[in-house]
């Protein structure tokens, strides 16, 4: 089936410990997107990459970083830096050029 | 940014009844898309309209790009069309923005 996988669903870390949520697509899209969602509000973007080996900050990149070494594969990790990690991370995709985006089914992260 | 107003925040309709969402941008848009999340968190793409009227079941949606405003239509509403619908707006950069969401129960 083609889709969107992230991993794990729920991810629990001590605080001070830098964590990696896992993306892939194979769709074979050339973008792709990381949002977060923290509750009762919409979602924001952390960071994006439109072709392999590229990538952009969105709106809240502080405490995160990513790479883009394959087109299939988006990691994020989130760093000891972000001030406030627990929140609901989205994974999302699109063709070239195309407007339309597609979401994964989301991790967890609960930092304590 | 662009911003992107949903109203109402909050909907309780009984199982069978119409509604309608509402999404205000401030700025002309290339994509409007409708997303409805579901109690697991998983955004199920609704509707892809930067402009015109679209239906899907007892869905539809009118964007009004000239007016920056798009409605989705939910008709016989059903208890498995609870959660949170989303719209999301795109303007000449690459980031959609979202609005906060209109939270929709529809009870039995």
């Amino acid at each position: 089936d083609g889709g969107i996988t992230q991993s794990p669903k729920y991810l629990f870390r001590k605080e001070g410990q830098n964590v990696t949520l896992s993306c892939e697509q194979n769709l074979n899209h050339d973008a792709m997107y990381w949002y977060r969602q923290d509750p009762g509000q919409g979602l924001r973007l952390i960071y994006y990459s439109q072709i392999v080996n590229d990538f952009q900050k969105g709106d809240i990149a502080e405490g995160y970083s990513v790479s883009r070494e394959k087109k299939e594969s988006f990691p994020l990790t989130v760093t000891s830096a972000q001030k406030n990690p627990t929140a609901f991370y989205l994974c999302a995709s699109s063709k070239q050029y195309s407007y339309e985006q597609y979401f994964g089914p989301g991790t967890r992260l609960t930092v304590t | 940014g662009i911003q992107v107003e949903q109203s109402p925040p909050d909907l309780i309709l009984q199982e069978g009844a119409n509604s309608t969402l509402r999404c205000n941008f401030s700025d002309s848009v290339n994509n409007l898309q409708w997303f409805h999340q579901n109690p697991w968190g998983q955004l199920i793409n609704l509707f892809y309209i930067p402009s015109g009227t679209k239906q899907n079941g007892r869905l539809s949606a009118t964007t009004v790009a000239t007016e920056r405003y798009s409605l989705l239509y939910i008709s016989s509403s059903q208890t498995t069309d609870s959660g949170v619908y989303f719209c999301a707006v795109r303007s000449n950069d690459y980031k959609l923005s979202f609005g906060a969401g209109t939270t929709v129960t529809v009870r039995a």
